[in-house]
């Protein structure tokens, strides 16, 4: 069965870079959330979409932004990078918003 | 605003035991509860699904009950297995219209071969 697919796995940027970060969700499922998870945290609730719309935002600086293509997939910007940005970053992707079913993650690293 | 906590915060038990898991929220208006497995610095798995109609989930040697009154939810693994170690995480819908989930902090689960 199809899952949800981020790119790339794995990414290092310096202090004040950019970055981009890609979300593939399960097709025809409507709703796509990104999360941030912090080394030893729980995830936290960064922004959603539903059907291309943005649906609500959680504690997303304000140096990050999102959006949700046509296509249905989604990316996570986030400019002036600092260390503390530093983590794994999810996106999910549910039908309904019922069962959320994650990605495997993108790690940040800031250096 | 939601929170939930996961008890115990760790635990360490032989092969083929049996466990269980505890999580509790503070907000019961809540339409279903998910327990996902997180390997180390990998992703999240969806283990179980319960909608708040339900009273328990069952997956193979998983079953998770929930009592929405009381605010918990429990998971219990049965005949545990190496292959189980892992962080367990219980998750709600965050609630007052907010999208999203409120996550424990997990219990970090290690079964002794």
């Amino acid at each position: 069965a199809a899952g949800v697919i981020q790119s790339p796995r794995h990414l290092i940027k310096e202090k004040r870079e950019t970055a981009t970060l890609k979300c593939y969700p399960i097709p025809r499922h409507d709703t796509v959330y990104w999360y941030q998870q912090g080394p030893g945290q729980d995830p936290q609730f960064l922004i959603s979409f539903y059907e291309k719309m943005q649906s609500d935002k959680g504690s997303i600086p304000d140096r990050f932004s999102a959006q949700q293509f046509s296509d249905y997939h989604s990316e996570l910007n986030m400019s002036s990078l600092e260390l503390g940005d530093s983590a794994l970053y999810f996106c999910a992707s549910s039908l309904g918003r019922v069962e959320a079913f994650f990605g495997q993650g993108t790690r940040l690293t800031v250096v | 605003k939601q929170e939930v906590t996961q008890i115990p915060a760790a635990l360490s038990v032989p092969e083929g035991e049996n466990l269980v898991l505890n999580c509790s929220f503070t907000d019961s208006a809540i339409y279903n509860l998910q327990w996902f497995r997180q390997d180390p610095g990998k992703g999240l798995t969806s283990l179980l699904l319960i909608q708040s109609s339900q009273r328990e989930q069952t997956s193979g040697r998983l079953n998770a009950s929930l009592d929405k009154s009381s605010g918990r939810s429990t998971l219990y693994i049965a005949a545990s297995q190496p292959g189980d170690s892992a962080t367990y995480l219980c998750a709600v819908p965050s609630g007052g219209g907010a999208d999203g989930l409120t996550f424990g902090k997990g219990t970090h689960l290690i079964i002794q071969p």
